[in-house]
């Protein structure tokens, strides 16, 4: 069964400094993975998807995040934090041929500090 | 904005009760997505709607139930409310069948169970 799991329930980093959030994954076949963020009381806002292609994907609000095979991982990361960065994290994994859901891991809360 | 409303965004209920969630999905999108989000539990899979057919079922309750309608909109209804459905329940929408795209989440309908 496809799964993602997010090791770290929450990520402290100063404003400026970068950040990663981490994700690893299990799946059978190619991976589809997508990271998803969630400011309070609001949906999930789309950040940026890995299909194929560069290991380095670029996505919205400048984050981007590093596809690594050996390692299955799908880690996001930003170079310079931002105080409004701080929010709730979501890796996924799309279960492709089955029912193409998404499936989420626990997420992670990033706190910006000034 | 994602373009998929959902209604109501707040609602506040007595156990026992019977409540509909309203989803209108993007302009075009065939696929509807209903998932819970607790505390406890994270963002859960409920069911998959693509052009008004059932696609698949996840950890959804027998008092739970869902429709796609010819215009594409979706309803969820809760039935027999209790407490543990306390929850902030989201729909989400995706143009493309096969699973490479992304989803896109409504901002999610708040359901407090007293």
């Amino acid at each position: 069964a496809q799964s993602v799991a997010q090791p770290e329930d929450q990520v402290n980093v100063a404003e400026g400094n970068p950040l990663t959030v981490k994700c690893t994954y299990s799946v059978s076949g190619n991976p589809y993975l997508f990271w998803y963020v969630q400011y309070p009381n609001r949906g999930l806002q789309f950040l940026l998807k890995y299909i194929t292609g560069d290991n380095l994907v670029k996505g919205s609000y400048g984050f981007e995040a590093e596809f690594n095979k050996s390692q299955t991982s799908f880690h996001l990361k930003k170079p310079s934090a931002l105080v409004s960065d701080s929010a709730l994290y979501f890796c996924a994994v799309r279960d492709i041929g089955n029912t193409d859901k998404l499936i989420f891991g626990t997420g992670t809360r990033l706190q910006v500090f000034p | 904005d994602s373009g998929v409303t959902q209604t109501p965004k707040h609602l506040i209920t007595a156990t026992g009760q019977r409540v509909t969630l309203r989803c209108s999905p993007r302009s075009g999108d065939l696929s509807v997505y209903w998932y819970q989000q607790s505390l406890d539990q994270g963002l859960q899979f409920l069911i998959h709607y693509y052009n008004g057919e059932e696609r698949a079922k996840g950890n959804i309750l027998e008092r739970f139930s869902a429709q796609q309608f010819p215009d594409l909109h979706s309803e969820l209804n809760l039935s027999s409310l209790e407490l543990g459905d306390s929850a902030l329940y989201f729909c989400a929408s995706s143009g493309t069948r096969v699973g490479t795209g992304e989803l896109f989440f409504g901002e999610g309908s708040r359901l407090t169970v007293l």
